[in-house]
């Protein structure tokens, strides 16, 4: 299947400092990304939706000031945590579907990023 | 929006027997049901799917299958092994030329008793 990339693994980062979470597809393109948060023991709740060269589409109760997303080319979407606090500390994961697949639904997740907040 | 309810949170299963775990949706637009095991620490990976023009799909010793009418869906394990624990993730999508996220439910941690 393709290939999702996410850099990094894990990220520790002091309170009040911002932090970037990088997501690749390897090996197709892909103009829709998405991004996920999964707290310990809890499921993985849908963030926003990453659009290549437009804005991402935010679910509700997410703020998009401070969870920046860019997605300047087709394969490489960003999540910016802004001003980071303890509580942001979770599971970032994020997603793509490859458009040359058939039906086009499988969806391709990176490995996630665990960020810490102290 | 689209929610998904998933049962039970907990199954423990002796080693052989057949696992199912339960889920239902809401929104009757989302087409399309896959089915994801996560281990701990690491990122869910796809067991099985299916599309809501199917009533149910196999592979091997995993099925699911999926009632539209009654807007619920359900993933059967049988001859459960050791390597089967974990936990499983259900999510409904309107799958939409892939422009729309997946809900997932809340997930069911399975513990295959040896």
């Amino acid at each position: 299947g393709a290939v999702v990339s996410q850099h990094p693994s894990w990220v520790i980062c002091k309170s009040g400092t911002s932090v970037k979470i990088e997501c690749r597809s390897l090996d197709f393109q892909a103009t829709t990304m998405f991004w996920y948060r999964q707290f310990p023991k809890q499921s993985l709740m849908l963030m926003a939706t990453s659009n290549e060269g437009s804005k991402a589409t935010y679910e509700q109760g997410v703020e998009k000031d401070k969870f920046l997303i860019n997605h300047a080319s087709l394969t490489l979407s960003t999540l910016t945590v802004t001003s980071a606090h303890p509580e942001d500390s979770s599971f970032y994961i994020c997603s793509a579907r490859d458009p040359g697949t058939a039906l086009n639904t499988e969806a391709f997740f990176g490995q996630g990023t665990r960020l810490t907040v102290v | 929006g689209e929610n998904v309810e998933q049962h039970p949170s907990t199954l423990s299963v002796q080693e052989g027997d057949s696992a199912v775990i339960k889920c239902t949706y809401s929104d009757s637009a989302s087409n399309y049901f896959p089915w994801y095991k996560q281990e701990l620490g690491k990122r869910p990976q796809l067991i099985i799917d299916i599309r809501s023009n199917v009533g149910e799909k196999k592979d091997q010793r995993i099925a699911v299958t999926l009632n539209k009418t009654a807007k619920h869906f359900s993933l059967h394990i049988t001859e459960t092994q050791p390597e089967d624990s974990a936990v499983y993730f259900c999510a409904a999508s309107r799958s939409g030329g892939g422009a729309d996220g997946l809900t997932f439910g809340k997930g069911t941690h399975l513990i295959i008793q040896p």
